[in-house]
């Protein structure tokens, strides 16, 4: 299945900060869905990006798919303890997922 | 009013046992997944059903055996359980295989002891 790299696989934040969390690919996506799990809990779809560059926002997250179509972010601004969680991007009829990134706050 | 609800949440079993794991999405949704996620949270596909048809069976060991009575369900037997096994079983649903935003359920923790 299609291979993706996430990084980075751990984000330390501090309340009110802003971070971002990148997914690259080798090859060309047809798309890209991402996914929020938090401790203890079950993956929960968050979006899917399908066009070159489009951008697309939920609150304080914006989720990115590149021009190439090889790579996406999500960016999330004024990060909040209601953040943390695990960030999966997903591609491929299979649904490959990345390793994730694991987001911890301080308070 | 669960979506995909699994059962059992969790499962503590001896090696060597064989045990199931259920799972029924009432979405209406026609293609169902089983994943694994280790220790690491790595999040690795195992089977799925389209139509009750098996349509991806990933490198699992012949132990594991997945069964679609009708598109609602989707369940998982494993026999001979060995300490590896151990893990998360979660079980997903999507409207086509190519299913925009699967839903997942809250998960199987299986230890094998």
């Amino acid at each position: 299945g299609q291979q993706v790299m996430q990084i980075p696989q751990y984000q330390h934040v501090q309340e009110g900060e802003d971070f971002t969390t990148y997914c690259n690919s080798s090859t060309t996506l047809s798309n890209i869905q991402w996914y929020k799990q938090r401790p203890g809990g079950h993956p929960v779809f968050l979006i899917q990006l399908v066009k070159s560059g489009e951008v697309k926002k939920q609150k304080r997250l914006t989720f990115q798919f590149g021009e190439a179509k090889k790579n996406s972010s999500l960016h999330i601004t004024a990060t909040q303890t209601t953040d943390v969680g695990t960030y999966f991007c997903a591609v491929d009829y299979k649904l490959s997922f990345g390793a994730g990134t694991t987001v911890t706050v301080r308070a | 009013d669960t979506a995909v609800s699994q059962t059992p949440k969790y499962l503590v079993t001896q090696m060597g046992n064989d045990k199931s794991i259920k799972c029924e999405q009432n979405l209406g949704h026609d293609t169902m997944y089983w994943y694994k996620q280790d220790s690491k949270k790595f999040l690795k596909i195992m089977f799925s059903y389209n139509n009750k048809e098996l349509i991806i069976n990933e490198t699992v060991p012949n132990r594991f055996s997945p069964k679609s009575p009708d598109k609602a369900h989707l369940n998982l037997h494993i026999n001979s359980l060995e300490l590896g096994d151990s893990a998360v079983y979660f079980c997903a649903s999507s409207q086509g295989i190519t299913g925009y935003g699967y839903t997942f359920g809250s998960g199987t923790r299986l230890t094998v002891v």
